[in-house]
């Protein structure tokens, strides 16, 4: 099972809202990432956890919070979020820290701010 | 710094044609892992290859192949007898190893026609 779930597939929230992504791997993986992707661009990092642990913050700003309650799940809380926050997020797993090994993604979630 | 560039935005070829999507990166370790993903409008990124630096054997997987050069700091993919299937954003991307984050080129969109 090389399986990356991602729920929910679309979500349309208001400014003033506050949601969750959800992200689920059961291949062993112990780093997880949170992507962001806007139209016709490639995928930015946002963050990493390693053993559960956040090992890379890109400077995110505050209205994004991430969580990973367990080695399996991987969550990222939104609260107050801009228009220009609208993107496909993604979350993939690899079976460690990037470079040796290759990171499996989910289908993603289609994030609308109105 | 990590660079990766597909200089090729769009490709547009006839169903049974043979194409070629390139990627030039530019790192100064020595120790490196270049990728392809490639990412269907369904929105999942879905991996292809891992390539170490030490490998520069090409590889084929059935109509998939890769061409690494080290001297010339290219990993070029080619799709044999394109099938309108094969119509999605093909990314390449680079880590320096551990720890380190990866970095994606800015896409090829290739478009197969029946």
């Amino acid at each position: 099972d090389t399986e990356v779930t991602q729920t929910p597939k679309h979500l349309v929230m208001g400014m003033t809202n506050k949601k969750s992504l959800k992200c689920e791997q059961h291949m062993g993986h112990r780093a997880m990432y949170w992507y962001k992707q806007k139209a016709k661009k490639p995928p930015e990092l946002m963050f990493v956890y390693s053993y559960e642990k956040l090992s890379i913050n890109e400077s995110v700003p505050s209205r994004f919070s991430p969580e990973c309650p367990n080695s399996s799940l991987l969550n990222l809380h939104l609260h107050a979020l801009q228009p220009e926050d609208s993107a496909l997020y993604l979350c993939a797993s690899s079976q460690d820290h990037w470079g040796s090994t290759e990171a499996f993604f989910g289908q993603g979630t289609r994030l609308t701010v109105v | 710094a990590q660079k990766v560039t597909q200089a090729q935005t769009e490709i547009s070829v006839v169903e049974k044609e043979d194409v070629t999507l390139d990627c030039v990166y530019e790192t100064r370790d020595t120790t490196y892992y270049l990728f392809w993903y490639k990412q269907p409008p369904s929105g999942e990124l879905v991996f292809l290859i891992r390539r170490n630096s030490f490998d520069e054997q090409n590889e084929i997987s059935g109509r998939y192949s890769w061409n690494f050069q080290k001297s010339t700091s290219s990993f070029n993919f080619t799709i044999t007898a394109s099938q309108v299937v094969d119509s999605a954003v093909y990314f390449c991307a680079l880590s320096e190893g551990r720890n380190t984050p990866l970095v994606f080129g800015k896409g090829t969109r290739l478009s197969v026609i029946a």
